[in-house]
C-alpha cells in the first residue's frame, strides 16, 4: 500500500543554517504530496505542496520539489529561525480514491537555537 | 472564508465514560470530512472520513464511532472509554476531489484516567 518514510528526528539547529527533512513514498500512478507542521499543543498547517512531478511548492521560505524518479518530496529552508521550531510531516493523497485521504508521514521534530 | 470548528479544546474523562467530539465547517458546502487521532509518539492515524451526509469509513476496527447528521459537522463517539483512547484528536476537512490538502481544526487533547 501506499506509504511515506521521513527521516528520523529530532533535528537541532542553530538559528540562520540550513534545514533539509527527507521523505521518500511510496505509491502507484501520481499522488500529489504534501507538507504540513505542526507548533506545539496546535493542529496540523498545510505548509506547502506538489501536485505533479518536478512541481516545486514553497512558502514562508521553505521549498520542496515533487521528484517521481527519486520517489522524494524533500524539505528544505535556507535559513531557519527558531519560530520554524515545529513538528513537520510529510503526506501524499491518492486524490481520486478514497476520499481524497492523506497518508502521513511519522513526522520530524525540529529544534532550532538561538 | 471557510473556517472549522473543534471542541472542547482538553479534555479529561474516566475509563468507561462516554465521549463526544464535535466538529463543524463553515463556509463551504458538501466537504469531505476527517478525523485523526495522535498517539504520543507523534504519528497520525486515520480514524473516520465521510464523503458525505450519512456516509462514513471507518479505517481501523477500535472503540470509537463516527457520524454526520448534517452536511457541515462531524461527531466522534464513544460508549465507554478505555485508557488507549487517550490521545490528540484532530478534524479535518477538504472540499472534495482535487489537490487542496487538508485544513485542520485545532484539536482536542483527552486523557481517559
Amino acid at each position: 500500500g501506499d506509504s511515506v518514510t521521513q527521516m528520523e528526528g529530532p533535528v537541532t539547529l542553530s538559528e540562520e543554517a540550513f534545514l533539509t527533512i527527507n521523505c521518500t513514498y511510496t505509491a502507484t500512478g501520481y499522488p500529489s504530496l504534501f507538507w504540513y507542521v505542526q507548533y506545539p499543543g496546535e493542529g496540523l498547517q498545510l505548509l506547502l505542496k506538489a501536485t505533479k512531478a518536478d512541481d516545486k511548492g514553497s512558502n514562508k521560505g521553505f521549498e520542496a520539489t515533487y521528484r517521481k524518479e527519486t520517489t522524494s518530496f524533500h524539505l528544505e529552508k535556507g535559513s531557519v529561525q527558531v519560530s520554524d521550531s515545529a513538528v513537520y510531516f510529510c503526506a501524499l493523497s491518492r486524490i481520486y480514491n478514497q476520499g481524497g485521504k492523506l497518508i502521513f508521514g511519522q513526522g520530524t521534530e525540529l529544534s532550532v537555537k538561538p | 472564508s471557510q473556517t472549522i470548528h473543534q471542541w472542547p479544546a482538553t479534555l479529561v474523562q474516566p475509563v468507561g465514560s462516554p465521549l463526544s467530539l464535535e466538529c463543524t465547517v463553515e463556509g463551504t458546502s458538501n466537504p469531505n470530512l476527517y478525523w485523526y487521532r495522535q498517539a504520543a509518539g507523534r504519528g497520525l492515524q486515520l480514524l473516520f472520513y465521510s464523503v458525505g451526509i450519512g456516509q462514513i469509513s471507518s479505517e481501523v476496527p477500535q472503540n470509537l464511532s463516527a457520524s454526520r447528521p448534517q452536511d457541515r459537522q462531524f461527531i466522534l463517539s464513544s460508549k465507554k472509554l478505555l485508557h488507549s483512547d487517550s490521545g490528540f484528536y484532530l478534524c479535518a476537512w477538504t472540499p472534495g476531489r482535487g489537490p487542496y490538502g487538508y485544513t485542520f481544526g485545532s484539536g482536542t487533547r483527552l486523557t481517559v484516567v
